[in-house]
């Protein structure tokens, strides 16, 4: 069954250093997402990418972070300056569409500890 | 800001008990999501609800969509130990390209 892989599963960087997340979307995706989860606390939306663009970014998503589809494969998620309040799981996810009943699958995140 | 507040937050019931859990917003979404998440993975969808009022059934899982779609429920029968977890309702507004996600119920279920 196709997945969406991420790695690496956990990170450990620090404070100013730079990190990239990697995601290898399912292949017939055209959308591409990246939320995070900090320890205890809810799901957040970060970004929407299609057609080589963002589409939507949240208040979260400010100029260190970015995001790229380097190779038609991979798509990454740059944080240029990490900070403590980066430490959060990072999902990656990618769908078919937007249309409302289209499935996002999820992969299984990159722990990223910021020390 | 559109929130989602899910209810309880900690569930803690013993094998074949029934449970609902609760989904809330004051905000009205095109589609409500319910997700499952596991300790170290990602969210998995469950099911999509589009209509309001729409009911849908997975197995022993009874998703309901307000008529307001403001909110949504999620029922389970006879709850098995394989149903413990993490479940998250998550809206969309006009196209699903942004999804806000609920503060989550964690559910245990013991024999």
């Amino acid at each position: 069954e196709p997945e969406v892989t991420q790695t690496p599963s956990h990170q450990v960087t620090q404070m100013g250093q730079e990190v990239i997340l990697r995601c290898v979307p399912i292949s017939n995706h055209l959308y591409f997402y990246w939320y995070r989860q900090i320890l205890g606390q809810k799901v957040e939306f970060l970004v929407s990418f299609y057609n080589n663009e963002i589409s939507e970014k949240s208040e979260i998503f400010d100029d260190q972070f970015s995001v790229e589809r380097p190779d038609g494969s991979n798509f990454t998620l740059k944080i240029r300056s990490t900070k403590l309040e980066d430490s959060a799981m990072y999902f990656c996810a990618s769908s078919v569409s937007v249309r409302l009943n289209t499935e996002a699958f999820f992969g299984q995140g990159t722990r990223l500890t910021v020390v | 800001t559109q929130l989602l507040e899910q209810s309880p937050q900690f569930l803690s019931i013993q094998e074949g008990e029934n449970l609902t859990v609760y989904c809330n917003s004051s905000s009205v979404f095109s589609s409500l999501q319910w997700y499952r998440q596991e300790p170290g993975e990602g969210p998995v969808l469950l099911v999509t609800v589009v209509t309001g009022g729409e009911v849908k059934k997975l197995k022993r899982l009874t998703f309901q969509f307000g008529d307001a779609r403001k909110d949504s429920s999620l029922h389970i029968t006879a709850a098995q130990p394989g149903d413990t977890g993490l479940y998250l309702c998550a809206g969309a507004t006009g196209t699903a390209s942004k999804l806000t996600f609920g503060t989550g119920t964690r559910l245990q279920v013991t024999l």
